[in-house]
């Protein structure tokens, strides 16, 4: 059984159309995450989500809007693609904001803008 | 707010060799550190996590050490092997912001 699952794994899309990710875990883990990681490899926090409340929202664009219809689950969508929005983008998630036993990730999305 | 520098950028050994990955990050207020290897298109691997108030943790070849006092962490390798060639992540979890923090990462190659 997959921890921490993200659909799709890759997504190619034209500019200005508007996309998902879907993210699940079954650790029973209470909050979850979306990074970004870039071209150049580096990993950034976009959001973070405590019992399907929003806590951490990094100066992301607009376009980005995190959904949690339960603790389990935290989706991405995006609105109006643009090129500079691909990316590989990671759902994690941990137990607590203290998250004593850590971070589990996902395999990640890699989303193609062309 | 944090930052987090891995040094080397990069790494290439021969097999068997003992190495160190160093991490430094700048606020020392955080509640723990933990160790992930990330292979060239996949996710993240988690494999050491430090509470702040350990001072190292163990498993297997690998060997985590943290002074959160002057905002250091090593993760040390023994007998290093090609399977071990992938990228190191660092990433301290602030008290403040409470979301991981990642540094640039070591990329480790390991001949044989």
């Amino acid at each position: 059984d997959t921890a921490v699952s993200q659909t799709p794994k890759y997504l190619v899309t034209q500019m200005g159309n508007d996309k998902s990710i879907k993210c699940e875990q079954n650790l029973g883990h209470d909050t979850m995450y979306w990074y970004k990681q870039d071209s150049k490899k580096f990993l950034k926090i976009m959001f973070s989500y405590n019992n399907k409340e929003l806590i951490i929202n990094e100066t992301v664009p607009n376009r980005f809007s995190p959904k949690s219809p339960d603790k389990a689950h935290l989706n991405l969508h995006i609105n109006s693609l643009e090129l500079g929005d691909s990316a590989v983008y990671f759902c994690a998630s941990s137990q607590g904001m203290t998250s004593n036993y850590g971070y589990t990730f996902g395999s990640g999305t890699r989303l193609t803008v062309v | 707010k944090q930052e987090v520098t891995q040094i080397p950028a990069a790494l290439s050994v021969p097999e068997g060799e003992n190495l160190v990955l160093n991490c430094s990050f700048t606020d020392s207020a955080i509640y723990n550190l933990q160790w992930f290897r990330q292979d060239p298109g996949k996710g993240l691997t988690s494999l050491l996590l430090i509470q702040s108030s350990q001072r190292e943790q163990t498993s297997g070849r690998l060997n985590a050490s943290l002074d959160k006092s002057s905002g250091r962490s090593t993760l040390y390798i023994a007998a290093s092997q090609p399977g071990d060639s992938a990228t190191y992540l660092c990433a301290p979890l602030n008290q403040a912001g409470t979301a991981l923090i990642f540094g640039k990462g070591t990329t480790l190659s390991v001949s044989s």
